[in-house]
């Protein structure tokens, strides 16, 4: 079975600081792709960003990028420069090729971004 | 603009009534999702289509059903509602049955039965 785990309930920075998000998954695919998924207050599910497993390059998006160890099966976010409207749930997901479009949830963090 | 709508947002039912919550997406998507998300467990997967009259069940579809008769729509049906059915629903779709293709979700509806 697919699984993602997400082993921080719950996180708190300041406004500016750097949070990392952690996030593993257990797969014996080869081919995959990895996504965050943001949940705001107002509960819509947003996308952050995107990693396809063949590529190497650690996706970026503005303010996050991730850390992606393959090796070690991680999928960290870090959020540089964090503001208040980050403040959110954050889901890591996970699709394998042969599960077509069927992500895979982990069971969230829930972020908190401080004045 | 194009978008993923859902109704009702919020619904109170009792024990035993059958509930329809509607899905209506205008990107003339062909794929689109069900989910559940309940605390602790994150999304997990209730439902699938990926074209009319196309329907999969997913990893929690007992007590759910779907159908699929045009694009735009794909209306979740609990037949016999029941507590353990109380959580928030998100409807999901994308354009491409291409893996990794970003699913774009709805604003969820919230059902608590009683």
């Amino acid at each position: 079975a697919q699984t993602v785990t997400q082993s921080q309930p719950e996180m708190s920075v300041q406004e500016a600081e750097t949070v990392t998000l952690s996030c593993t998954y257990d797969t014996s695919e080869s081919n995959y792709y990895l996504f965050w998924y943001k949940q705001p207050p107002s509960r819509q599910m947003i996308l952050v960003i995107r990693q396809e497993a063949y590529k190497q390059q650690n996706a970026t998006e503005n303010r996050f990028s991730v850390n992606f160890q393959k090796a070690a099966k991680s999928f960290s976010l870090k959020i540089s420069d964090s503001q208040l409207g980050d403040t959110a749930m954050y889901f890591c997901a996970f699709i394998y090729v042969q599960g077509a479009q069927k992500l895979v949830f982990g069971q969230g963090t829930r972020l908190t971004i401080n004045p | 603009d194009a978008e993923i709508t859902q109704s009702p947002r919020h619904k109170i039912t009792e024990t035993g009534r059958q509930v329809t919550l509607a899905c209506h997406q205008t990107w003339n998507h062909n794929n689109m999702f069900w989910y559940r998300q309940d605390l602790g467990h994150g999304l997990r997967l209730i439902h699938y289509s990926y074209g009319v009259q196309d329907t999969n069940k997913g990893e929690v579809s007992d007590g759910y059903s779907v159908s699929r008769s045009n694009t735009e729509d794909l209306p979740l049906t609990l037949e016999s509602a029941a507590s353990s059915q109380t959580s928030v629903y998100f409807c999901a779709s994308t354009q491409l049955r291409l893996v990794g293709e970003t699913q774009y979700f709805g604003p969820g509806t919230r059902l608590l039965v009683l």
